[in-house]
């Protein structure tokens, strides 16, 4: 199992601003995710943070807007660029163990723009 | 690129009735899981299903796998307040540990 702490827990930012998120994880994972979860909606996936390289970004994200740090095996941060209210969601901080079986998360990170 | 649709979208009912939650995909399984999320906290791992037609239980939850692993139920009985929850499966893209969610249902039980 793992235990994922994230920072702030929520916060509210003034439009073209930018937010970094923390993520911290009880235990070394190779692979750390980001999602977003738009109000009443599923979970997208936004890239996988590996530890000593470039994040790998989905479909309809990019580095630009959504610069991802992982400085080590534990820790990693999201940074939400050039705020729009449209980047109103709430951003999740994901890892998987048992052979990808289970997916365990942070309790999320809920930002509104205004 | 495999999509996940749930049914119903939401949902509210009485406490104490009996309720079922779809989920179809577009493509096979790799390995099917189910998650619950309260509100304020990331989801949380209910059961995981690999195997066509299997089906597993956990207390008042009844989970089944189709035989051809592209869909599944989850059925709550004699639901409570505490089942309260958005209600996702998932799906992990074999040998990448990236998770597709579903769609989600949104579930109120009402005291």
């Amino acid at each position: 199992s793992a235990v994922i702490s994230q920072k702030p827990s929520r916060d509210i930012c003034q439009r073209g601003t930018s937010l970094t998120i923390q993520c911290q994880v009880d235990s070394q994972v190779t692979m750390m995710f980001w999602y977003r979860q738009q109000p009443g909606q599923s979970l997208t996936l936004i890239a996988t943070a590996n530890q000593g390289s470039e994040a790998t970004y989905e479909s309809g994200f990019v580095i630009d807007k959504f610069p991802i740090s992982r400085p080590n095996l534990t820790f990693s941060t999201l940074t939400v660029s050039n705020m729009s209210p449209e980047d109103s969601s709430i951003y999740l901080c994901s890892v998987a163990t048992g052979g990808g079986t289970e997916a365990f998360f942070g309790q999320g990170t809920r930002l509104t723009v205004v | 690129t495999q999509l996940l649709e749930q049914s119903p979208q939401f949902l509210s009912i009485q406490e104490g009735e009996n309720l079922t939650v779809y989920c179809n995909s577009s493509s096979v399984f790799s390995s099917l899981q189910w998650y619950r999320q309260e509100p304020g906290e990331g989801p949380v791992l209910l059961v995981t299903v690999v195997t066509g037609g299997e089906v597993k239980k956990l207390k008042r939850l009844t989970f089944q796998f189709g035989d051809a692993r592209k869909d599944s139920s989850l059925h709550i009985t004699a639901a409570q307040p505490g089942d309260t929850g958005l209600y996702l499966c998932a799906d992990a893209a074999s040998g990448t540990y990236k998770y597709i969610f579903g769609t989600g249902t949104r579930l109120k039980v009402l005291a």
